[in-house]
């Protein structure tokens, strides 16, 4: 079982919908999480961190559920620039990121 | 502030030449990783590097697979005699402490013909 699993993808959406991620990571001892997104043939940049009491950022909204093992990043009111490929990450001993979940938006 | 600078952005190796990719931290990070990309596959981490010292290289290929973070001057990730498999996107990443979120560098294509 790999230690951190995504939605396999892709999620292909009309502009404007709501779009949610899902995340599950198996190393009970994961202290931080973060979602991170990835351009084509661009470099990951951070999107955001996790908190257990959940956290929003505009259209974006994370949830931790450590109970579950379970991380979560929606999206609102999805716009064509949110097309990318969204990477959860979970830091144990080091960070591990998920192998993706690729998101378009479609017009 | 500089982000974090890997250069080159391109490389182009025949099988059994060196590749040798380059990695500054951002100023002020001491911490420095390097994960490889396979095409359409994810981030693998590779080696996790502190001034001068190696901490975690768990995900480093056993042979010809090298890396280094030098008291002065960029990290240095070196693959002799690379073959084809080799090929792939290295990104190198610096963070100021370990829990702390990643900042990536544009990362190195390197193509082996």
């Amino acid at each position: 079982r790999k230690e951190v699993e995504q939605d396999p993808g892709p999620f292909n959406v009309p502009e404007g919908a709501t779009v949610a991620f899902n995340c599950t990571y198996s190393n009970s001892a994961s202290q931080s999480f973060f979602w991170y997104r990835q351009d084509c043939r661009k470099e990951p940049k951070l999107l955001m961190s996790v908190y257990s009491s959940g956290n929003e950022d505009g259209r974006f909204t994370a949830q931790l559920n450590r109970a579950s093992q379970y991380i979560s990043l929606l999206i609102r009111d999805s716009k064509l620039s949110d097309s990318a490929t969204y990477l959860c990450v979970a830091y144990g001993q080091n960070f591990v990121f998920g192998p993706g979940t690729r998101l378009s938006v479609l017009p | 502030n500089a982000g974090v600078m890997q250069n080159p952005r391109h490389l182009v190796r025949r099988r059994g030449q060196e590749a040798r990719l380059r990695c500054s931290p951002m100023k002020g990070h001491s911490h420095v990783y390097w994960y490889r990309q396979l095409p359409e596959e994810g981030l693998k981490f590779m080696v996790y590097l502190q001034k001068e010292n190696i901490i975690d290289e768990s995900g480093m290929p056993k042979e010809r697979f090298s890396a280094e973070f030098p008291k002065e001057g960029p990290s240095i990730l070196r693959i002799q005699q690379v073959v084809r498999g080799d090929s792939a996107a290295y990104f190198c990443a610096s963070s100021p402490s370990r829990e702390e979120g990643y900042t990536f560098g544009s990362g190195t294509r390197l193509t082996v013909v």
